[in-house]
């Protein structure tokens, strides 16, 4: 069984700086996808980047990257440029390929950006 | 294009009562999946489907059933709801090609 940790339960960062997310998971599977999500307070979960495990080069989605450490099993996504509309619940999910899409997420991690 | 839409969007039950949460979705996935989010715990897994009469139990499948009878239907019914039902419930869809699921926007429950 797969495990995603995100051991920070809060974090706050001024509008235009940059900030970063931690994401720790346990397999022993070789092949898997990893995934940012993002939940605004409307509630919707919303895909922001996505990373395969067999690719080293680290995923990037115009101001969302990634730090993907395959070997240290650490998945951190790093927000450059923050707006206040970054304000959001953030899940880091993990992905088995073969697994019929099943999808195990982290506690998540309250960002809130601020003036 | 609706992607996957979840109704309703917010139910009050009574312990003991028995109710549907429907999901639909309108891009052809094979795969179709219910999670539940409690606060601190994230989402969880109850049943997932990779296609029309496929179905399997999630992480946590006790007083949930599902069915499957189309590609795009794939309704979540509690049988006999618990105060411990109380979440927030989302139902989720993807092409078995590794690119994430597009997520409903979510039933608020409250079982009193």
């Amino acid at each position: 069984a797969q495990t995603v940790t995100q051991s920070q339960p809060e974090m706050s960062v001024q509008e235009a700086e940059t900030v970063t997310l931690s994401c720790t998971y346990d397999t022993s599977e070789s092949n898997y996808y990893l995934f940012w999500y993002k939940q605004p307070p409307s509630r919707q979960m919303i895909l922001v980047i996505r990373q395969e495990a067999y690719k080293q080069q680290n995923a990037t989605e115009n101001r969302f990257s990634v730090n993907f450490q395959k070997a240290a099993k650490s998945f951190s996504l790093k927000i450059s440029d923050s707006q206040l509309g970054d304000t959001a619940m953030y899940f880091c999910a993990f992905m088995a390929t073969g697994t019929a899409s099943k999808l195990t997420f982290g506690t998540g991690t309250r960002l809130q950006v601020t003036l | 294009n609706a992607g996957v839409t979840q109704t309703p969007k917010f139910q009050v039950l009574k312990t003991g009562q028995s109710m549907t949460l429907q999901c639909a979705q309108d891009m052809n996935h094979e795969y179709m999946s219910w999670y539940r989010q409690d606060p601190g715990m994230g989402l969880r897994l109850i049943h997932y489907s990779v296609g029309a009469g496929i179905t399997d139990q999630g992480e946590v499948p006790n007083g949930y059933n599902v069915s499957r009878s189309t590609t795009e239907d794939f309704p979540l019914r509690l049988l006999s709801a618990a105060p411990s039902q109380t979440s927030v419930y989302f139902c989720a869809s993807s092409h078995p090609d590794g690119y994430g699921y597009t997520f409903g926007s979510g039933t608020r429950l409250t079982v009193v």
